[in-house]
């Protein structure tokens, strides 16, 4: 099984700021089915990216996706008051999926 | 508009059974592999199960293996998860999710969540 580890376990950042959010997995994984979710108290998660860098309709152009092979990135250009929330990476491997344990972008 | 709804969550003893379903609406549900994932309080995301659009193939997480069955009813727009001997560690929100379109590799619409409570 594929263990997907984020980083950092929050993140503390001012609005108009740039978050970086780090995804690694235990081993290489296709590109393709690297995916990142938004998810915000009492709501359920939000596809962010699939493919590790393609937007999900409706995502602002300030939410991009990077990686390949075990190291996958989240960048959010200029963080707005709207974008604090936990955002976890998946990846599906052999039948199975997986989650990384998620970070949270809350607000300095 | 796709919707996804579920239902039947509530409080149970441990060892007990629950079944959800989740209500599916806006698109061709049989055209689409459905997935079971859950949310202990406080915790991250897990994935439970998934079926394929003709309940050809089904998987599950380790940890609910020989206890939950996922199934579907394509007539009824209709996704299912039965779970017996429940335990403590079993309680979660479980969401309901659709894979992404054009089969990418993703969950693009979620349900709201149905609780589910194992205490005694």
């Amino acid at each position: 099984e594929i263990v997907l580890t984020q980083s950092p376990g929050t993140l503390s950042l001012s609005p108009g700021e740039r978050a970086t959010l780090s995804c690694r997995a235990s081993q290489s994984i296709s590109s393709n089915y690297l995916s990142w979710y938004q998810q915000k108290p009492g709501q359920p998660p939000r596809l962010l990216i699939y493919g590790a860098s393609s937007r999900a309709t409706g995502i602002p152009d300030r939410f991009s996706g990077s990686g390949s092979g075990t190291d996958f990135t989240l960048t959010i250009s200029r963080l707005e008051p709207e974008d604090f929330a936990v955002y976890y990476c998946q990846q599906y491997g052999s039948s199975i999926w997986t989650f990384g344990q998620g970070t949270k972008v809350d607000i300095k | 508009e796709v919707q996804l709804v579920e239902s039947g969550g509530g409080l149970v003893k441990p060892g007990g059974s629950l079944g959800l379903s989740c209500a599916a609406s806006g698109f061709t549900f049989s055209s689409y592999n459905m997935y079971w994932v859950r949310q202990a309080p406080g915790k991250g995301l897990e994935w439970v199960s998934s079926i394929t659009t003709t309940s050809a193939y089904i998987y599950y997480v380790d940890s609910v293996k020989g206890r939950f069955t996922t199934s579907r009813d394509n007539a009824k727009n209709a996704l299912y998860l039965q779970m017996n001997s429940l335990r403590v560690e079993d309680t979660a929100v479980y969401y309901c999710a659709r894979r992404g379109a054009d089969g990418a590799y993703c969950y693009d619409y979620w349900g709201q969540g149905t609780l589910v409570t194992v205490s005694s």
